[in-house]
């Protein structure tokens, strides 16, 4: 079945490390997105790409980056720099801008990430 | 500005209950709205999707929606909830033929089921 997964589906970090967190999809999507959710919010944008070799920032990147080597894969790191990792990453897909049903996302399951 | 408001942060019903969550929106192009599920620890499922056409809409796991231009709503329905239905609900909006990039959520509702 086509889908995306997402790994690990929970990780730990101390303070000042970088961890990068998976995302793999297999529904032949040219575009790929990253969200932050924090209880009581709602779903915030990090970084998005729609093409291979091109991303985009989205609303709270500073802190983040990603890569988009492979039209499956687009990776997630968090570096030291995010003062506030703690929170649930969703990896998200869709077909292109401009085709009908562009605005469908389509999830993966998630990754929690704690910093101690 | 666009914002998605989700007024409701919990719910509490009976099952066999009827439920109604509530949604507004105020978005300045053509809205393209969204109607997603949460269950614990898990990705968003698209429940049903509104652009056009009859403003009732029909999605998955008996859920319904109803697009009210006048008042800027897209309240999701069910007639009667099961346990299975206590999960976290989004509302979200988007503008039709744009990228999801744009796509605005709203904080969530919490659903949950009373035996």
């Amino acid at each position: 079945d086509g889908g995306i997964t997402q790994s690990p589906k929970y990780l730990f970090r101390k303070e000042g490390q970088n961890v990068t967190l998976s995302c793999e999809q297999n529904l032949n999507h040219d575009a790929m997105y990253w969200y932050r959710q924090d209880p009581g919010q709602g779903l915030r944008l990090i970084y998005y790409s729609q093409i291979v070799n091109d991303f985009q920032k989205g609303d709270i990147a500073e802190g983040y980056s990603v890569s988009r080597e492979k039209k499956e894969s687009f990776p997630l790191t968090v570096t030291s720099a995010q003062k506030n990792p703690t929170a649930f990453y969703l990896c998200a897909s869709s077909i292109v801008r401009g085709q009908s049903g562009a605005n469908v996302l389509t999830f993966g399951a998630g990754s929690r990430l704690t910093v101690l | 500005a666009q914002s998605v408001t989700q007024p409701d942060i919990h719910i509490t019903v009976s099952e066999g209950a009827s439920l109604e969550l509530r949604c507004n929106y105020s978005y300045g192009a053509t809205p393209y709205l969204f109607w997603y599920v949460q269950s614990p620890g898990q990705g968003l499922q698209l429940l049903l999707k509104y652009f056009s056409g009859d403003t009732l809409v029909q999605g998955i796991k008996g859920f319904e929606a109803e697009f009210k231009r006048s008042q800027s709503s897209f309240n999701l329905r069910k007639p009667s909830v099961h346990w299975s239905d206590a999960a976290e609900y989004f509302c979200a909006v988007g503008a039709v033929y744009s990228s999801a990039s744009k796509i605005i959520f709203g904080s969530g509702t919490r659903l949950s089921i009373r035996p």
